[in-house]
């Protein structure tokens, strides 16, 4: 089973700053097809989760472009350039390049 | 819109079975698979079962392999978990999610709660 680590678990931001979560992941998750299996999830309070990035830097639906994925391997980073008080709620890393899917324990961020 | 929308959550002796069910629409269930995903009262994410859009191939947790058995209906776009021998670490709120390009699609979820 795939382990995943995020850090960290608690992230204050200023509005208009700039955010960092990285996700580790204990065995590669590059497929042979050449494509990363590493997805990113938000959940807002209250709310369901829902998908930011797949692939590892694929913007879902509808996600603004101040949110953007990178990695290789089994270090990976989500990207928020400028956040703002939507942004608040707890991200989620999770691979699904194999079965069990792992969830990454979740990073709370928090306006300041 | 495409929408999920679970429904059976309730509250369950340990020891007894519940069956949850997602019902789909605004999309073409039979062509995607779905997942089963959970959350703990106060905890993070834990994914639980998924199945092929065409139902061939199931996985699952090793938390509730043997205990749970995930199906769908392709005719009335339907997905169903039936959850056998509950514990009380199944307590919850169960997600049904679609995946085209990532789990891009989340119902709201219903709520087990597996006590004496």
């Amino acid at each position: 089973e795939i382990v995943m680590t995020q850090s960290p678990l608690s992230l204050p931001v200023a509005p208009g700053e700039p955010a960092s979560i990285s996700c580790r992941s204990s065995q590669s998750l590059l497929h042979s097809n050449g494509y990363i299996y590493l997805d990113w999830f938000l959940q807002k309070p209250g709310q369901s989760p829902h998908l930011l990035i797949y692939l590892g830097s694929n913007r879902a639906s509808g996600v603004p472009d101040r949110f953007s994925g990178s990695g290789s391997g089994t270090i990976f980073t989500l990207n928020i350039s400028r956040v703002g008080a939507e942004d608040v709620g707890t991200y989620y890393c999770m691979q699904a390049l194999q079965t069990p899917y792992i969830f990454g324990q979740g990073t709370r961020l928090e306006i300041k | 819109q495409v929408q999920l929308v679970e429904s059976g959550g309730g509250v369950v002796q340990p020891g007894k079975s519940l069956r949850l069910s997602c019902a789909a629409s605004a999309f073409t269930f039979a062509n995607y698979a779905m997942h089963w995903v959970r959350q703990a009262p106060g905890k993070g994410l834990e994914w639980v079962s998924l199945i092929s859009f065409d139902g061939n191939e199931k996985y699952y947790a090793d938390s509730v392999k043997g205990r749970f058995t995930i199906s769908r209906d392709n005719s009335t776009n339907t997905l169903f978990l039936q959850m056998s021998s509950l514990r009380r670490e199944d307590t919850g709120l169960y997600f049904c999610v679609s995946s085209s390009f990532g789990l891009d699609v989340w119902g709201l979820g219903t709520t087990v709660t597996v006590s004496s």
